[in-house]
């Protein structure tokens, strides 16, 4: 089975403009969840989505936004970047019914690796 | 609210035996235990559900303490490939997000 997908791994914007980030999760996944690494934050929780419905938003401003497709394949967006954005953006992918996410376990895409200047 | 996560770091030769915890200020329901190697992506470990059932790897144990407000990860006998970053991330009530800890350095050495 593939893994999760993220693409692009790599990316350089400046501030002010925006960028989209694109995850494909194993086959057969309904819920994707993103988040955001920093050395200073770690792993911070921003969406999860499953079967196209966002089911949760992290503390995060409506900069951040996303959405999940009907292959279950999911964007995030960020709107006009900052420099404190430059971050590692992990997407998780899991499978099973909606009540029994918290027991699966998630599967970690290899992130993007956002850098803002 | 994040969990904390102890020791931040632990330097361990190859063999020894290593205990991460994972303490919340309310009950835990399940615990999510993951691992980050420089540069790669988080893997999972194990789920250490409500009742004390463990779903992962089969080296790797887990347990949560009397009052359930803290998680401990137990690595027996260390391999040079336990290295790396440990997270905990108890789910929500909903579950539908992982609220990772600070995380936990461990470097095991030859």
């Amino acid at each position: 089975k593939a893994g999760v997908t993220q693409t692009p791994r790599y990316l350089i914007k400046t501030r002010g403009q925006q960028v989209t980030l694109s995850c494909s999760p194993i086959s057969g996944h309904r819920s994707v969840s993103w988040y955001q690494q920093t050395p200073g934050q770690g792993l911070q929780f921003l969406f999860e989505y499953f079967s196209e419905t966002q089911r949760n938003k992290g503390n995060f401003p409506g900069r951040f936004s996303g959405r999940q497709f009907s292959n279950s394949r999911s964007e995030m967006n960020v709107s006009t970047l900052e420099l404190g954005d430059s971050a590692l953006y992990l997407c998780a992918s899991s499978g099973g019914l909606a009540g029994e996410w918290g027991n699966n376990e998630q599967f970690f895409g290899p992130g993007t690796r956002l850098t803002v200047l | 609210q994040q969990p904390v996560q102890s020791p931040q770091a632990v330097i361990l030769r190859e063999g020894e035996d290593a205990v991460i915890n994972c303490s919340s200020s309310k009950a835990l329901y399940s615990v999510h235990w993951y691992r980050q190697k420089h540069g790669e992506a988080p893997v999972f470990l194990m789920i250490l559900l409500k009742g004390g059932e463990q779903k992962g790897h089969e080296k790797i144990s887990a347990s949560f303490n009397e009052k359930k407000q803290q998680s401990s990860l137990y690595l027996t006998a260390s391999q040079l490939s336990y290295s790396g970053t440990y997270f905990c991330g108890p789910p929500n009530n909903a579950g539908n997000m992982l609220t990772f800890g600070g995380g936990t350095r461990l470097m095991v050495k030859p």
